[in-house]
């Protein structure tokens, strides 16, 4: 069974600052992908980066990247230049090759003061 | 190009009643899935269509199905309605089968009085 697992309900962080969000993750499946979203208070679920379980490179898109490590099992989302506007929550989520269904973890509530 | 359209945004229904919610994919998406979000449970797989075949359930009692039309539109219902059915749906749309290109719909809000 596939498990996501995100241990910081919340975390503060300053208006330009940069910071990481914890995603631990278990599957015995060598072939998978990892997703990060971001579920502002309209509860739209927005799809912010995706690592491969074979992509050599961590993944990054924009202010976004991924900080995959493999052996460790961890797919941390780094959120560089916190903008007042990325507070929301985010998940993380997992998807085994072959089987079209995402498992969640239970999210962080991230604040960005000014 | 148009997003994932859900409809409608919010609902207030009575226990025992069944509602039916409606999912319009991405023009050219063919892989729809539905999911709950509740403050306790957190966001759970309800299942995935493609190509009008459900192809995947999650752990949802029967009074939750859906289907999906030949046009990619999707709908799920949930008969006697329960309190506990009370959640955010949302739906997902994607390419086809493989494709990590998930989009979400806005969801639809769910309240079981």
């Amino acid at each position: 069974a596939q498990k996501i697992t995100q241990t910081q309900p919340g975390m503060f962080v300053q208006e330009k600052e940069a910071v990481t969000l914890d995603c631990t993750y278990d599957t015995s499946d060598p072939s998978y992908g990892l997703f990060w979203y971001k579920q502002p208070s309209s509860g739209e679920m927005i799809f912010l980066i995706y690592q491969g379980s074979y992509d050599q490179q961590n993944a990054t898109e924009g202010r976004y990247s991924l900080n995959f490590q493999k052996a460790r099992k961890s797919a941390n989302l780094v959120i560089s230049a916190s903008q007042l506007g990325d507070s929301a929550m985010y998940f993380c989520a997992m998807r085994v090759t072959g089987f079209q269904k995402l498992v969640f973890g239970t999210g962080t509530r991230l604040l960005v003061s000014p | 190009k148009a997003g994932v359209t859900q409809t409608p945004r919010y609902l207030i229904k009575t226990r025992g009643q069944q509602v039916t919610l409606s999912c319009s994919p991405i023009s050219g998406h063919r892989s729809v899935s539905w999911y709950q979000q509740t403050p306790g449970q957190g966001l759970q797989f309800l299942f995935e269509y493609f190509s009008e075949t459900q192809r995947n359930k999650g752990n949802f009692p029967g009074r939750f199905s859906g289907r999906q039309f030949s046009n990619s539109r999707s709908e799920m219902n949930v008969s006697t309605l329960e309190l506990g059915d009370s959640a955010l749906y949302l739906c997902a749309s994607s390419l086809d089968e493989g494709s990590y290109g998930y989009t979400f719909g806005s969801g639809t809000r769910l309240t079981v009085v």
